[in-house]
């Protein structure tokens, strides 16, 4: 079944204490991106990435990284989350680079005390 | 700051009714139109894509664009309780191929 995996789907940590949300792909997609989603505020693009090696910032990327190291992983990294990173984050990902339809994974709930 | 904006609603519709789903964009150069659906709790769902002016049907959607007005809709025809959900407006930048502007989402629900 064509998929993205996310995990995990809800997790809670505390000020400070590095984490790493994993996310794969098995559509063979080039293009991947991380999304946060708060109330009233949609989905804001944390970083992206249109190849294996090749990521860029999009709107928020404050406080988070990321590696793609392979074509079909692409892990979302925090190093020293803060109580304003609670939020939904989904992983997406499309075909060559295309925006056109992006899959989502099912989203993981992070909440930082 | 290019934007998408919605009415964060919630537009409640009477079953059978026709849905308005409403969204302005202010980036000129945008060529991609985009309506996903996303249900309470869970991952959005691409249902209409529109990439040229007026009217495209599929099912119970139609999506409407107007490059002049900067507008983009959706019509939800006979509309059934399964329909309730957010609806998100995402629209390509104008000097990108990869990076969608989205809009923060119309709540609707559908009254039995």
């Amino acid at each position: 079944e064509a998929q993205v995996t996310q995990n995990p789907r809800y997790l809670i940590t505390v000020t400070g204490k590095k984490l790493t949300v994993t996310c794969s792909q098995n559509m063979n997609h080039e293009y991947m991106s991380w999304y946060r989603q708060d109330p009233g505020l949609g989905l804001r693009q944390i970083y992206y990435s249109m190849n294996v090696e090749v990521t860029d910032k999009g709107d928020v990327p404050e406080g988070y990284k990321v590696s793609r190291k392979e074509k079909r992983n692409f892990p979302l990294i925090l190093e020293s989350p803060s109580p304003n990173q609670t939020s939904l984050y989904f992983c997406a990902s499309s075909l060559a680079g295309r925006s056109e339809k992006l899959f989502f994974g099912s989203g993981t709930q992070l909440s930082v005390l | 700051q290019k934007e998408v904006e919605q009415n964060s609603g919630p537009l409640s519709v009477p079953e059978g009714a026709i849905a308005s789903l409403n969204c302005t964009y202010s980036d000129r150069g945008s060529q991609s139109f985009f309506w996903y659906r996303q249900y309470s709790g869970k991952s959005p769902e691409l249902i209409m894509s529109i990439y040229s002016n007026g009217d495209k049907e599929d099912g119970r959607f139609t999506a409407q664009l107007n490059k002049a007005s900067q507008y983009v809709s959706l019509l939800i025809r006979d509309s059934q309780p399964s329909d309730s959900a957010t609806y998100l407006c995402a629209v390509n930048e104008g000097d990108s191929n990869y990076q969608l502007i989205w809009g923060a989402g119309t709540k609707l629900i559908i009254k039995p």
